[in-house]
């Protein structure tokens, strides 16, 4: 399965933007690119996927660069309820399965 | 919709004790997935099942079996506990059609310690 590279850890002042990068640039064509969040104590909650264009919910936007090597969860507005690890994760396609493997994510702080 | 329900929350065993970690989703899912979460790590896949009547092997399946013997429930037994198995346990379920991608759902894990 292709990997991601991302920043062990990253600091946002709240109420301000945050851009979480990731790289992938051994990504397949059928790869999706999925993002999930783990607040502490809890299991990994979904926080957006995309396969090439950029893609919003109500949590966050996904930009992909073009050549699909790399990525950016961006979220608008910090909170404090935002401070969580973040994971970005390659998802392909096999025949009967598409498992999501974990790298170890950036965790995010958010100060007040 | 309960989504993931996941039990119990905290477990403690001795050394060479078995027990059943119970895993249920009511969305109707095909996907569903083992993982182990150890301190201060990323999640790592045990067992998954792609529909009733399959599973398979993860990253790391040994000492532990599963089966999936209807769509809503995906039990982790383990045989023979070992201090190595300490860990935080999460069950994952995801729907699939066709070759279209959905996010997977969590549960709130298993909190175990073999001592």
């Amino acid at each position: 399965d292709a990997k991601t590279t991302q920043p062990n850890s990253m600091e946002s002042n709240e109420e301000e933007p945050v851009h979480l990068p990731c790289n992938h640039s051994t990504i397949s064509g059928t790869d999706y690119i999925h993002w999930y969040r783990q607040l502490p104590s809890q299991g990994p909650e979904y926080v957006i996927h995309g396969l090439t264009s950029n893609v919003n919910n109500r949590m966050a936007s996904l930009a992909i660069a073009e050549d699909r090597k790399s990525s950016t969860l961006i979220l608008h507005r910090a909170t404090l309820r935002d401070a969580a690890v973040y994971y970005c994760i390659l998802r392909g396609f096999k025949t009967g399965a598409n498992n999501l493997f974990f790298g170890t994510g950036t965790r995010l702080t958010v100060i007040p | 919709n309960a989504g993931v329900t996941q039990t119990p929350k905290f477990q403690v065993l001795k050394t060479g004790q078995s027990m059943t970690l119970q895993c249920a989703q009511d969305m109707n899912h095909e996907y569903m997935s083992w993982y182990r979460q150890d301190p201060g790590m990323g999640l790592r896949l045990i067992h998954y099942s792609v529909g009733a009547g399959i599973t398979d092997q993860g990253e790391v399946p040994n000492g532990y079996n599963v089966s999936r013997s209807t769509t809503e429930d995906f039990p982790l037994r383990l045989l023979s506990a070992a201090p190595s198995q300490t860990s935080v346990y999460f069950c994952a379920s995801s729907y699939s059609k066709g070759l279209r991608d959905y996010g997977y759902t969590f549960g709130s894990g298993t909190r175990l310690t073999v001592v």
